[in-house]
């Protein structure tokens, strides 16, 4: 069966610069959701979107932006990047009251 | 308070033994409640969803007590490939968000 897709996997950025995570969501899902999640830490919700449009807000920072496409597909936009930005980053997908499906991740790594 | 509070663990125990793990969540009005797995730098994998009759899968028993706020899974004969960290998640609601525990790591022993 189709899974979540992320891309990439895995990503190296510098202080400063912005980075740009992708997000495809399992067939026929209508809301999708972003997470971060910290070395040792549990995940945390940045933001979700139900049928293109932002549906909640969880603890984005002002310096990163996400959107979802026509074709359902989301991007999360991070600028201004720090240290403290390096986590995983899990895209989930879902649809009605069913259970969140997540993605493999992406390793975000500052430097 | 924190919305859904577990036990970090880490709980060691030998292959063949049972284990329980408790969640409790603060929010009377959610709605939905379920245990995800996730092994170290992998994504949250669904284990399964909790319903007030309780459900069973092989030797997985997750239940739910609404009154006190509680979750439990419960798991029997457990094996090597079993440990992994155990994330208590709640929705509120249809399209609402996950909100997840800390998880409680599980290391299972020869």
């Amino acid at each position: 069966a189709a899974g979540v897709i992320q891309s990439p996997r895995h990503l190296i950025k510098e202080k400063r610069e912005t980075a740009t995570l992708k997000c495809y969501p399992i067939p026929r899902h209508d809301t999708v959701y972003w997470y971060q999640q910290g070395p040792g830490q549990d995940p945390q919700f940045l933001i979700s979107f139900y049928e293109k449009m932002q549906s909640d807000k969880g603890s984005i920072p002002d310096r990163f932006s996400a959107q979802q496409f026509s074709d359902y597909h989301s991007e999360l936009n991070m600028s201004s990047l720090e240290l403290g930005d390096s986590a995983l980053y899990f895209c989930a997908s879902s649809t009605g009251n069913s259970p969140l499906h997540f993605g493999n991740g992406t390793r975000l790594t500052v430097t | 308070r924190k919305e859904v509070e577990q036990d970090p663990g880490p709980f060691n125990v030998p292959e063949g033994a049972t284990v329980a793990f408790n969640c409790t969540y603060s929010n009377s009005a959610s709605q939905s409640f379920f245990w995800y797995r996730q092994d170290c730098r992998k994504e949250p994998k669904l284990l399964m969803s909790v319903y007030s009759s309780g459900n069973e899968d092989g030797r997985f028993t997750a239940q739910l007590n609404r009154a006190s706020q509680y979750i439990s899974l419960l798991i029997r004969d457990s094996k090597l490939s079993d440990s992994a960290t155990y994330l208590c998640v709640v929705k509120n609601s249809g399209y609402s968000t996950l909100t997840f525990g800390k998880g409680t790591m599980l290391l299972v022993s020869p």
